[in-house]
């Protein structure tokens, strides 16, 4: 398996616009998170997914965030409109019965800018 | 919330031995893990342990727990200069919710 992979890389935006960040996890994996790295915070979740259902969406920041899986094998991150506090690393990670004793596997991340 | 906190810095000489302090709040987190991360890439998973055991060691690798502290620590044998990255530690309740420390950068001078 190729492992979590994330697309794009990187992305430069102007704030106000939309970004959309994607996801797709290790087949097989039932859960699927979202994260966002930045120096003042850290690594935050976000948002998790069982079974391609939102369980846990209270790390959401703001409305204008908000994420999709509509099947196992996809997930999107969307922020509309972006605004430059919104830079940070972003990471899916995903794991095959839920972090409490299985290994959470990580993307590369993508780092966003808004400009 | 639980809080997890950790020192930001760590240089070692090669060959020496690292130690990686990390301290956290809720006394019911079950599960503590060490995540390793190299530039330009994701969280990768070292070890873990579980609060029923003290330690845990895994070739050049050791994890021991103070529960009564709090306090998690993982030690390095042998460092190498491959082992320069970010070292996040990171508990879970079992809740599926794992909360991270800031990290710590840990440079090996040769």
């Amino acid at each position: 398996d190729a492992g979590v992979i994330q697309s794009p890389r990187h992305e430069v935006t102007e704030m106000g616009q939309e970004v959309t960040l994607r996801c797709k996890p290790i087949s097989g994996h039932d859960y699927l998170f979202w994260y966002r790295q930045t120096m003042m915070r850290g690594l935050e979740l976000l948002i998790y997914f069982n079974n391609n259902v939102p369980i846990d969406d209270s790390g959401m920041p703001e409305d204008r965030f908000s994420a999709k899986m509509p099947n196992a094998s996809f997930s999107t991150l969307k922020i509309q409109p972006s605004e430059p506090r919104d830079s940070a690393v972003y990471f899916c990670a995903s794991s095959l019965t839920g972090v409490s004793q299985e290994k959470l596997f990580f993307g590369s991340g993508t780092q966003l800018s808004v400009l | 919330g639980e809080d997890v906190e950790q020192s930001l810095f760590l240089s070692v000489r090669e060959g020496d031995s690292s130690v990686i302090n990390c301290t956290y709040t809720d006394s019911s987190s079950t599960y503590l893990y060490w995540y390793k991360q190299e530039p330009g890439a994701g969280l990768q998973l070292l070890t873990y342990i579980f609060s029923n055991m003290d330690m845990k060691q895994d070739q050049r690798l050791t994890v021991l727990l103070n529960k009564k502290d709090k306090h998690l620590s993982l030690r390095i044998a042998d460092t190498q200069t491959g082992d320069s990255a970010i070292y996040f530690c990171a508990v879970s309740d079992s809740s599926y919710k794992l909360i991270f420390g800031s990290g710590t950068r840990l440079l090996v001078r040769p």
